[in-house]
Order: C-alpha cells, then sequence, then structure tokens
C-alpha cells in the first residue's frame, strides 16, 4: 500500500523567504513522486516529479524538491516565496506496479505575507 | 489549445435529478481518470480507465456510472444526485507508463 502525508496543512511565509512544504510517503516499491499546485478555482498543475536518477529534482517557478529514500520524504522548497506563490500544493505518490494510480497527500495550503 | 477539457465548469441542480459532466483530452494518453474533491481540498480517485476499460473503481456509489467512449474521452454520469455529492470533479489523464497525470480545470457541482 502507499500513502503520503504532509505536515502542515497551513504554512505562511514572508515574501522573499524560504519556502519548505514538507512531504513523507509510505512505499513498498520504488515510488514515483510529484508534487502539484492548485490556483484557486483551478485544476492541478504538475510543479516536478521524480521517478528514477537523479534525487534533486528542479521544476517550475523555481521550485525543487529532493528524494530522501532514508527519509522516505519528497520536501518541496523554493529560495524566495513571491506573492504568486500562494495556493495549494499537494504531494503525490505512485508506483510503476499500481497501475499508475495517484495516492494523494491532504495538501498544504502556502500563504506569502507581504 | 486545452490539453484536458471538462464541462460544464458550474452544475447547479437539485436532488434526486441526474446529471452528466463530459472530459476530453487531445494529449494521445491512454488513460484517464475522474477525482472528487471535497471541502476540505481532500483529492479521492473515483475511476481509471486505461484505453477504454475500467482498470479502477473506488468505493464509489453506483449512482456514479463513468463511461468511455474513445481513449480521448472519459464522462461522469450521476443518478439521483444527493446534498453530499456537492464537490468540484477533476478529470485527469496519463501515459499509462509515463507516470504523471494532467488535470482539467474541475467541474464545482452544487446540489441544493
Amino acid at each position: 500500500a502507499q500513502s503520503v502525508t504532509q505536515l502542515g496543512s497551513h504554512v505562511s511565509v514572508s515574501e522573499g523567504a524560504l519556502v519548505l512544504l514538507r512531504c513523507n510517503y509510505s512505499s513498498s516499491v520504488p515510488p514515483y513522486l510529484f508534487w502539484y499546485v492548485q490556483y484557486p478555482n483551478q485544476g492541478l498543475q504538475l510543479l516536478l516529479k521524480y521517478t528514477t536518477g537523479a534525487t534533486l529534482v528542479k521544476g517550475i517557478n523555481g521550485f525543487e524538491a529532493e528524494f530522501k529514500k532514508s527519509e522516505t520524504s519528497f520536501h518541496l522548497t523554493k529560495p524566495s516565496a513571491h506573492m504568486s506563490d500562494a495556493a495549494e500544493y499537494f504531494c503525490a505518490v505512485s508506483s510503476s506496479n499500481t497501475g499508475n494510480q495517484f495516492y494523494f497527500g491532504t495538501g498544504t495550503s502556502l500563504t506569502v505575507i507581504p | 489549445d486545452t490539453a484536458v477539457s471538462q464541462t460544464p465548469k458550474y452544475l447547479v441542480t437539485q436532488m434526486g435529478n441526474d446529471k452528466s459532466i463530459k472530459c476530453e483530452q487531445n494529449l494521445g494518453h491512454d488513460t484517464m481518470y475522474w477525482y472528487k474533491q471535497d471541502s476540505k481540498k481532500f483529492l479521492k480517485i473515483m475511476f481509471s480507465y486505461n484505453n477504454k476499460e475500467l482498470i479502477i473503481n473506488e468505493t464509489v456509489p453506483n449512482r456514479f456510472s463513468p463511461k468511455s467512449p474513445d481513449k480521448a474521452h472519459l464522462n461522469l454520469h450521476i443518478n439521483s444526485l444527493e446534498l453530499g455529492d456537492s464537490a468540484v470533479y477533476f478529470c485527469a489523464s496519463s501515459a499509462w507508463t509515463s507516470g504523471e497525470q494532467y488535470f482539467g480545470p474541475g467541474t464545482r457541482l452544487t446540489v441544493t
């Protein structure tokens, strides 16, 4: 079975500060990991993904995430928050042998304070 | 060109009615999904189709019936709507082996 835990349902940062959104996963097989962003009244947009290879993954809008197998984590970071980063962020896990079924975390709402 | 589109974007209806939501993707993907997002933003997979075959059917009331006329379309029909069906419904698609899913803009269903 697979699952994702996102620590912190709400995170607030000041504009220009580091963004750190936490994601821990559980998977009995090598996982595929994803971060999605959802802006108000919109669908989910893929930020970045890890399947195999390099464990530090760079995505769109300056975000990156690092796959740490020993910690079963895939935390999302951005060095400097921008007002436009305010949104809901979802971590998801799947694997090659689950029919591409995604298991989403409960989401983290990011607020950026001017 | 919109990659994954859904119609309608908003749907307001009364309890007991039957309604459908349509989804189309022009990405050439062979797998499509329906998700339900509740008021707390929790995303739950409902159905998944691969090459028009049902492969994921989570615990969803029988009132919900997906139909895939071809690989590019996956529609969702809901019978006898209930208040608890109010949510945002997202369609998504992917290539079977690629991993990432692409989401539509969502359909906000309100049952009164």
